[in-house]
């Protein structure tokens, strides 16, 4: 294990629902980043967090909607999806030296 | 463009053969360069690291190489385990605090 824990690992939502993803570390980092992974494309940076407050915003859509409330958690709200948001999230820490600790991932189905 | 290209896409070789994966990037500036390995539905896990001045690391039977010039990098597997199926990721950071060049990756099966 990383240290870094993600729920629910599945989850598969219609598009008119409202759902949230959840992340914990237990490694004493200070950030906290949201990436989203599609099927044979690079991982993308979605939002990044340094001590609890938002450093980075890669052009994401309104209908994702990420809320640090301490170093520890991070969530990812999400709200009227597209089928196109169907992909493994995940969230990672960094302390020094930005190395990266990546959780096992959300898989999402948005049908 | 800051782009990271990892070779070839995917990979099947037979338990313990070696093999070496590639990656060429144009990014500048030019911070360090990562290898991480992940398995199918998991998160990545980090391999090594290596700055500017490091050409070559090794992990247990994972070694990787830099070529800061020609702006190359190599990971190579030695006698592959069926444990070593999975996708391998080259990273490369620019000099910033953030932000992370990530390559499509490799996707590498073992056969028994």
């Amino acid at each position: 294990e990383t240290g870094v824990t993600q729920t629910p690992r599945h989850l598969v939502m219609g598009m008119t629902n409202k759902k949230s993803l959840k992340c914990e570390q237990h490694l004493g980092h200070n950030a906290m980043y949201w990436y989203k992974q599609s099927a044979k494309k690079p991982l993308e940076l979605m939002f990044v967090y340094s001590l609890e407050e938002r450093v980075e915003n890669n052009s994401v859509p309104s209908r994702f909607s990420p809320e640090c409330p301490n170093s520890s958690h991070l969530f990812l709200h999400l709200h009227t999806l597209q089928p196109e948001d169907s992909a493994l999230y995940l969230c990672a820490s960094s302390g020094p030296y930005n190395e990266q600790f990546f959780g096992p991932g959300t898989r999402l189905t948005v049908l | 463009k800051n782009q990271v290209e990892q070779s070839p896409q995917s990979l099947i070789i037979l338990e313990g053969k070696n093999c070496t994966l590639q990656c060429n990037y144009t990014v500048s500036p030019f911070s360090n360069l990562r290898w991480y390995k992940q398995d199918t539905g998991r998160g990545p896990v980090s391999l090594t690291i290596m700055t500017f001045s490091e050409n070559t690391k090794s992990n247990g039977r994972y070694t990787a190489t830099l070529d800061a010039d020609t702006k190359q990098s190599s990971l190579h597997i030695t006698a592959s385990q069926l444990s070593d199926s999975a996708s391998y990721i080259c990273v490369v950071s620019p000099d910033s605090n953030y932000q992370l060049i990530w390559g499509a990756g490799t996707k590498l099966i073992i056969k028994p």
